[in-house]
């Protein structure tokens, strides 16, 4: 059964340290999303891609986070410099549906 | 402002009961609602859809309701085992906007 990737599974920074995150969607998957998800809250989207343009991005807070999907598959989230508040579980989701997302396993990140 | 309310943080049952997780929201007219199984350290896993025109959605032990007057969802594990044990999801969704409620922890014991 096809999956979404995601690596790395855990990372530890330092605060001030730039980080990024990788996503491989379901191959076919036109819409890709970046959720963070903290501690006993659901998750929270970041930024929505349909193919490689952004379509909502309004919750990123852009001046320390960036995402890109330029060939339209996979996808890039980075942060820099990375802060205390940061730390959270990174999700991301891919769908041919709007309605049924289909998420990968997450990136753990802790910021020391 | 939207809100959705999932009803209790904890739901502790026994094994082979039925298992009720309710969704709540307030000002926000979803077209359809979703259920999502989270384990541990884990990606969300898509469990049932249904659409706002739909009453009630069935798939083996489970059933999902939706009340659009009420503005609730019910989620309902029958037959439940320690298996069903996770934290289950309630996310509303209109054109592309999905939001997700905080989920409720369901522990099943033998």
């Amino acid at each position: 059964e096809a999956e979404v990737a995601q690596s790395p599974r855990y990372k530890i920074t330092e605060k001030s340290q730039a980080v990024a995150f990788w996503c491989d969607p379901i191959s076919g998957h036109a819409t890709l999303y970046w959720y963070r998800q903290i501690l006993g809250q659901g998750p929270e989207l970041l930024v929505q891609f349909q193919d490689e343009s952004v379509v909502d991005d309004s919750q990123l807070p852009k001046d320390r986070f960036s995402a890109e999907r330029l060939k339209g598959v996979d996808s890039t989230l980075k942060i820099q410099p990375a802060e205390l508040g940061d730390s959270a579980m990174y999700l991301c989701a891919s769908s041919s549906d709007p309605a049924i997302q289909y998420f990968g396993a997450g990136t753990r990140l802790s910021v020391l | 402002s939207q809100k959705i309310e999932q009803n209790s943080e904890a739901l502790n049952i026994q094994e082979g009961k039925t298992a009720t997780l309710t969704c709540n929201y307030t000002n926000y007219s979803p077209a359809y609602l979703q259920w999502y199984r989270q384990d541990p350290g884990r990606g969300p896993v898509f469990l049932l859809l249904i659409r706002e025109n739909e009453k009630e959605k069935r798939k083996e032990r489970l059933k999902v309701t939706f009340d659009t007057t009420l503005k609730q969802s019910l989620f309902h594990i029958t037959a439940s085992q320690p298996a069903d044990s996770a934290t289950y999801l309630c996310a509303l969704g209109n054109n592309n906007d999905m939001r997700f409620g905080a989920g409720t922890r369901l522990t099943v014991k033998p």
